[in-house]
């Protein structure tokens, strides 16, 4: 069964970072591109960012570009996400998602706050 | 404003049969695959439908998925209380900036 517990949230100010994790299992890590996807509150999902399986191949959506920046280390079935300079428009459920043919596997997710 | 347009609500009795459409453009729907997803109250996104019209193990039948041209459509026969949720489709665009895109979701009620 696949598995994907997300770390990492919690409150930061504007202008602050936060690095978020995911832990994969039940699947083999290294053979997947992986995903972050966001939602935030009481609105739809927005995806955010890509990497391939071998991490060759990243992309990020515009909002997050330069700010952002997706990682795995593949010996440790781990996803990650450093986030810098945040906004207040960040505030959102941040999920990491495995990509298989089309379709998403998703996480609990991890709420990240941006307030001061 | 998402990049694939879905109608913000649909509802239906129980027992009954609705369909949410989802469009888009060349670059995404039009050339990719499309995926659904269903989002029950306070919980994460579950798949439904990939590559189109295909149902992952543990998905009934009851759920289907279809794409002609640059629109998609999921169906949902023999409405249930328990499908109740925000539904959303997803696809890949490969126009310069290639990032993946979602709509911005429905609301299903089973009256």
């Amino acid at each position: 069964e696949v598995q994907l517990v997300e770390s990492g949230g919690g409150l930061v100010q504007p202008g602050g970072s936060l690095r978020l994790s995911c832990a994969a299992s039940g699947f083999t890590f290294s053979s997947y591109s992986m995903n972050w996807v966001r939602q935030a509150p009481g609105k739809g999902l927005e995806w955010v960012s890509y990497i391939s399986s071998s991490s060759s191949t990243i992309y990020y959506a515009d909002s997050v570009k330069g700010r952002f920046t997706i990682s795995r280390d593949n010996a440790k079935n781990s996803l990650y996400l450093q986030m810098n300079s945040l906004r207040d428009e960040d505030t959102a459920v941040y999920y990491c998602a495995r990509r298989k043919n089309s379709g998403y596997s998703w996480g609990q997710g991890t709420l990240v706050t941006v307030s001061s | 404003q998402s990049v694939l347009t879905q109608p913000p609500s649909v509802s239906a009795a129980p027992g009954q049969k609705v369909t949410i459409s989802c469009s888009g453009s060349s670059s995404n729907i039009g050339n990719n695959y499309v995926s659904w997803y269903q989002q029950l109250p306070g919980t994460a996104p579950k798949l439904l439908i990939y590559d189109n019209n295909k149902r992952p193990s543990g998905i009934p039948d009851r759920f289907s998925g279809s794409k002609s041209g640059t629109s998609a459509t999921l169906g949902i026969t023999g409405l249930q209380t328990g499908d109740e949720a925000d539904y959303y489709c997803g696809t890949w665009d490969s126009s310069l900036s290639a990032q993946g895109v979602f709509g911005g979701g429905t609301k299903l009620t089973v009256l």
